[in-house]
This record gives C-alpha cells, structure tokens and sequence, in this order.
C-alpha cells in the first residue's frame, strides 16, 4: 500500500461543468501523476508535479490544469468538462526515485453526461 | 522517444497452461522495464521490474520476464495460469539516463483464464 487516496471514486457530471478531482499521497514522495485509463488506449499521461507549484503537461492534456499547493495532494481539473473526458483516472507517485517505479491509486471514474 | 507496443490485446487461454504476454519497446538509450497488472475495477500493481544486473525477474506469483536487449523485448511468461491470473496486463518502460520522470506504457494485453 503505498498511501494514495483519490476522491471522488466515482463521479456523473454534466457537459460544460467544473469538476476536480483530488490525488492525496501521505508519504511525501516528489513526484505525483495523473492519467487516463481508455479502453484500447493503456495509460495516458495527462500531467505531473515534481514539487509543490512544479507542474509540466503530458500527452494528452490539453482540457485539463493541475495544482500541487501541498506535497500531499495533487489536484486534476476539468475546468469544462465533455463526453470525451469520459473516463478513468489514476494518480501514481514515484517511489523509485531514478527508476521511476510508480505506484498507483485505486482510481476515479467519471462519467460526463 | 520511448514506446512500447504490446502484440497481442487479448489473450485466452486454459487453467493450467503455459501462456506468454508479448511487449517489445523503442529507446534510444538504456531502459528500466516494468510489467503492472490490473484486476478487474481495481487499480494497477507493479508486477514485476528489471532495472540492472539479471535479466530473468521473477514476481511472487509465478509469473517471470526477460529482458532481451538484442530484441527490445520483455515478455512475460507464466508456466501454469490460475483463474485468479484473469486481469489486465501492463508493460512499461523508462529512460534510465537523463532523470526521466516518465513512464510510457503499452495499450495493455487482456488475460482471460477459462476453466
């Protein structure tokens, strides 16, 4: 168990709405991960943090921003979300250090109406 | 840019035979290799991983890889499956020069075990 919470874990929103969904780690590791998880797609890299305030964008970011005010919890946000945000999304930490071996949540589904 | 592909996305087979889940990667440099597995609505858990030295790694449930630099290749091997190895399965990999903070993984290979 390498301490991730994700909240919500499920969540039904409608299109062009807010949503935030929350990654909380209570190790203190560095770097912290959000992706999307679709079916025939694998794991996509949405964003990560390598410190608090120290974001940089992955494949597949754009409608999507993040902020890491504390080391603890990384926040992913679908400022207005669409049908195509359908999905789930897993956090991952970095507990590897160089070897980047990443540990993850039990992941939040959202389902954009 | 790394990539991994892996060749098959759905694999059945029978409880208690042998089965092989292929995964091949691209890189420029030297690589770190990680196989994850997802069980059904649950998130993913490491596998097993190659970092250095041996290149036969083996998990605690029986199931092993080998990386194969020649070949770009880390296939994982199980030599009898159980209906409880019934999951999604995950190869990844990462640069192991520069510091990368990534991992690229594969679109993932279904393992359905049939009784």
């Amino acid at each position: 168990d390498a301490g991730i919470t994700q909240s919500p874990r499920h969540k039904v929103t409608e299109t062009g709405t807010p949503v935030t969904l929350r990654c909380h780690q209570t190790e203190n590791h560095r770097y912290m991960y959000w992706y999307r998880q679709d079916p025939g797609h694998g794991l996509r890299l949405i964003h990560y943090s390598y410190g608090v305030k120290d974001t940089d964008k992955g494949e597949v970011s754009d409608g999507y921003s993040v902020s890491r005010s504390k080391t603890e919890d990384f926040l992913l946000t679908l400022e207005s979300a669409t049908s195509s945000q359908t999905s789930v999304y897993f956090c991952a930490i970095n507990a590897g250090g160089a070897y980047n071996e990443q540990f993850f949540g039990p992941g939040t589904r959202l389902t954009v109406l | 840019a790394q990539s991994v592909t892996q060749l098959d996305s759905q694999v059945p087979v029978f409880e208690e035979a042998p089965v092989e889940l292929r995964c091949n990667y691209s890189s420029s440099v030297s690589v770190y290799l990680f196989w994850y597995v997802q069980y059904p609505n649950q998130g993913l858990q490491l596998l097993l991983k190659y970092l250095s030295g041996s290149t036969l790694v083996e998990s605690i449930n029986g199931f092993e890889a080998e990386f194969n630099k020649s070949q770009t290749s880390f296939h994982l091997r199980k030599p009898s499956v159980h209906i409880s190895d019934t999951a999604e399965y995950f190869c990844a990999v990462s640069e192991a020069q520069g510091g990368s903070e990534k991992l690229v993984f594969g679109k993932g290979t279904k393992l359905t075990v049939n009784p």
